[in-house]
């Protein structure tokens, strides 16, 4: 059975930075890219980017709003995807999900529980 | 960015009645529309993906078809386990972009 988890979330200040984390079990955690996308309360969700398989070297690609503060990481050993986000303002507040790219469809086919991050003094 | 339209924002329908939501793409995207269904607290459950093409585990009265740019979920006997918040993705090109949404109601 596909699994994700994300941890990691909580309140953060303004300016201030936090990791969210995504376990992943029950595929081949190399075959497959891995997206974030978040999700303010009461809006549609938005994408903020993804890290490319094993085949295709790992790298990343990023929606511009948040392209320079997030960094989208995996540890491939571990079955982990990481999304690095700093310098954090109060519109960064949402559920943030982790998902996996089908390799047929090629749109996130599994998405995990959420993890909400809530920005604010 | 790619703009996804979504109409209406919000529907309500009575059981067994035929459902449709409707994106527009702002240009052409070809085939790379997928629908997503989100119950509340929930995360989004693939429905159809390539426009067309039904996601494994969803039930056949979920359709989705293509004119153009403009792309359209039906639902062809609403069922209460229908109910929830739909939405559209656009996966042609970066920033893939979501529509804001149809609420689904029952009447």
């Amino acid at each position: 059975e596909v699994k994700l988890l994300e941890s990691g979330g909580g309140l953060v200040q303004p300016g201030g930075s936090m990791r969210l984390s995504c376990a992943a079990s029950g595929f081949t955690f190399t075959d497959f890219y891995m997206y974030w996308i978040r999700q303010p309360a009461g809006k549609a969700p938005e994408w903020l980017g993804f890290i490319r398989n094993k085949a295709n070297g790992y790298t990343t690609e990023y929606n511009p709003s948040v392209k320079g503060r997030f960094t989208i990481s995996r540890d491939n050993t571990q079955n982990m995807l990481y999304l690095q986000m700093n310098t954090l303002r109060a519109e960064d507040t949402a559920t943030y999900y982790c998902a996996r790219r089908s390799p047929t469809s090629y749109v996130m086919d599994a998405w995990g529980q959420g993890a909400s991050v809530t920005v604010s003094s | 960015d790619i703009q996804m339209t979504q109409s209406p924002a919000s529907l309500s329908a009575s059981l067994d009645e035929i459902v449709t939501i409707t994106c527009q793409a702002s240009l052409d995207i070809g085939n790379w529309l997928a629908w997503y269904q989100q119950k509340p607290g929930k995360s989004p459950q693939l429905l159809i993906y390539g426009a067309t093409s039904l996601a494994d585990g969803v039930p056949s009265r979920f359709s989705g078809s293509r004119s153009g740019t403009q792309y359209s979920l039906k639902i062809s006997k609403l069922q209460v386990e229908d109910t929830g918040i739909y939405y559209c993705l656009q996966h042609y090109s970066a920033p893939y972009t979501f529509g804001a949404g149809t609420k689904l109601e029952l009447k």
